[in-house]
């Protein structure tokens, strides 16, 4: 069993502003750093699968960093919407295709 | 495009009856998973599959059983269900390096 953890459990942020959260994960094993996206009554929704250490990915006004070394990840929201409310999961996978997810960290939006 | 399929969506059971949880994905994926996902907890791996007529255990195995006949096939079986597997339990399937695609999510109540 592998320790991920996430932090903050939960946000709240005013719509415009940009926020980012953290993503600890051990530095040993290490195959792929996985974030996701998870709305309310929906189901999980991948956002990035990282590999590489300095790894930095972008899918529109969400990015994601990666530091293999000493066991993080940010990811950060530029200019938040009330539709990027959701929980963000991050996930660590150790190369036998398991993944070990952190707790998520919940994002309100506020208009 | 359908994606990842499961079924049912809700049930409740008594304690010792059995039941199955169909997943299918039509995105010829060669990994598939089965989570559970409880409050306070992140997604924990119960079994997964590496490809047709392969499984393997999980984080939590104990008390479940999977079958991959088809490719696009995954069940999950409970022999005998106690209140401790009370939980909702995802399916998820994906090509190897990338992000996985989840299913809707399966609420079961064992009572």
């Amino acid at each position: 069993i592998l320790n991920v953890e996430q932090s903050p459990q939960s946000l709240h942020v005013q719509e415009g502003d940009s926020t980012n959260f953290t993503c600890s994960f051990p530095s040993s094993n290490f195959y792929a750093l996985h974030w996701y996206r998870w709305e309310t009554a929906k189901s999980p929704e991948a956002l990035f699968v990282m590999t590489l250490n300095g790894d930095e990915k972008k899918k529109g006004r969400i990015s994601a960093t990666l530091n293999t070394k000493e066991g993080y990840s940010y990811l950060y929201i530029k200019g938040s919407q009330p539709e990027d409310s959701a929980t963000y999961l991050c996930a660590f996978e150790t190369g036998a295709n398991n993944l070990f997810f952190g707790t998520g960290t919940r994002l309100t939006v506020i208009p | 495009n359908a994606g990842v399929t499961q079924t049912p969506k809700f049930r409740v059971l008594k304690t010792g009856q059995s039941m199955t949880l169909l997943c299918a994905q039509d995105m010829n994926h060669e990994y598939m998973y089965w989570y559970r996902q409880d409050p306070g907890m992140g997604l924990r791996l119960i079994h997964y599959s590496v490809g047709e007529g392969t499984t393997a255990k999980g984080e939590v195995p104990d008390g479940y059983n999977v079958s991959r006949l088809k490719k696009q096939n995954f069940l999950l079986g409970l022999e005998s269900a106690a209140p401790s597997q009370t939980s909702v339990y995802f399916c998820a399937s994906s090509p190897l390096g990338y992000g996985y695609t989840f299913g809707s999510g399966t609420r079961l109540t064992v009572v």
